[in-house]
């Protein structure tokens, strides 16, 4: 069946780094793609999306690209900030509305 | 702007107790979700509905009843609560079947002793 599979954390950086949080998908056909953060204590926000191969998603300065041949979302940010410390969840969604999750990745960023 | 709404938000139960979640969304949404959350475990679908009247089986459903007399409720019953049942839960909603239109609630802690 679908599935998700994200890199494990929890992943700690410094203000400022660069984020890269893995996140590859088994599906049949293509299914759209997303990406939500879950701040402490909340519920979860879609973060960004994407609908077809090689679209781009983007949002808050994160993106992520749509990658057919790899089966891959992965999410990115050039430089993060302390208050973006959450934990992340891929996601695709399935006929009738159903989204499948990875088991999200905890981020945390030091000042 | 209420948008997904659950209550309680804390609860601890015993086992073999009963309870029920209530989710109400003010959204006019047809489509509405149960997810529960497990530590490294991801959300996992438990039942849905895709309108009033209507509900379906996700992936883990039992030890869950749901019902749906209106479009704006969604209660999820635990009938014998179980240790195994201690997560988060999670009401969500939409209006149709794409993806960024799903709102979520703020959860609900649910604990089994």
């Amino acid at each position: 069946g679908d599935s998700v599979t994200q890199m494990e954390g929890p992943v700690t950086l410094s203000e400022e780094a660069f984020l890269t949080i893995n996140c590859t998908y088994t599906a049949t056909g293509y299914p759209s793609l997303f990406w939500y953060v879950q701040y402490p204590g909340e519920g979860l926000q879609l973060l960004l999306k994407a609908t077809k191969a090689d679209d781009k998603g983007s949002n808050k300065g994160f993106e992520a690209t749509y990658r057919k041949e790899t089966t891959s979302f992965h999410l990115e940010k050039g430089s993060v900030q302390v208050s973006d410390s959450a934990v992340y969840f891929c996601a695709l969604i399935q006929q009738g509305g159903k989204l499948i999750f990875g088991q999200g990745t905890e981020l945390s960023v030091k000042p | 702007n209420a948008g997904v709404t659950q209550t309680p938000k804390f609860r601890i139960l015993k086992i073999g107790q009963s309870m029920t979640l209530q989710c109400t969304q003010d959204m006019n949404h047809n489509y509405m979700y149960w997810y529960r959350q497990d530590p490294g475990m991801g959300l996992k679908l438990i039942y849905y509905s895709v309108g009033a009247g209507i509900t379906d089986k996700g992936e883990v459903p039992n030890g869950y009843n749901v019902s749906r007399s209106t479009t704006e409720d969604f209660p999820l019953r635990l009938e014998l609560a179980a240790p195994s049942q201690t997560s988060v839960y999670f009401c969500a909603s939409s209006y149709g079947r794409d993806g960024n239109t799903i709102y979520f609630g703020e959860g609900s802690w649910l604990t089994v002793v």
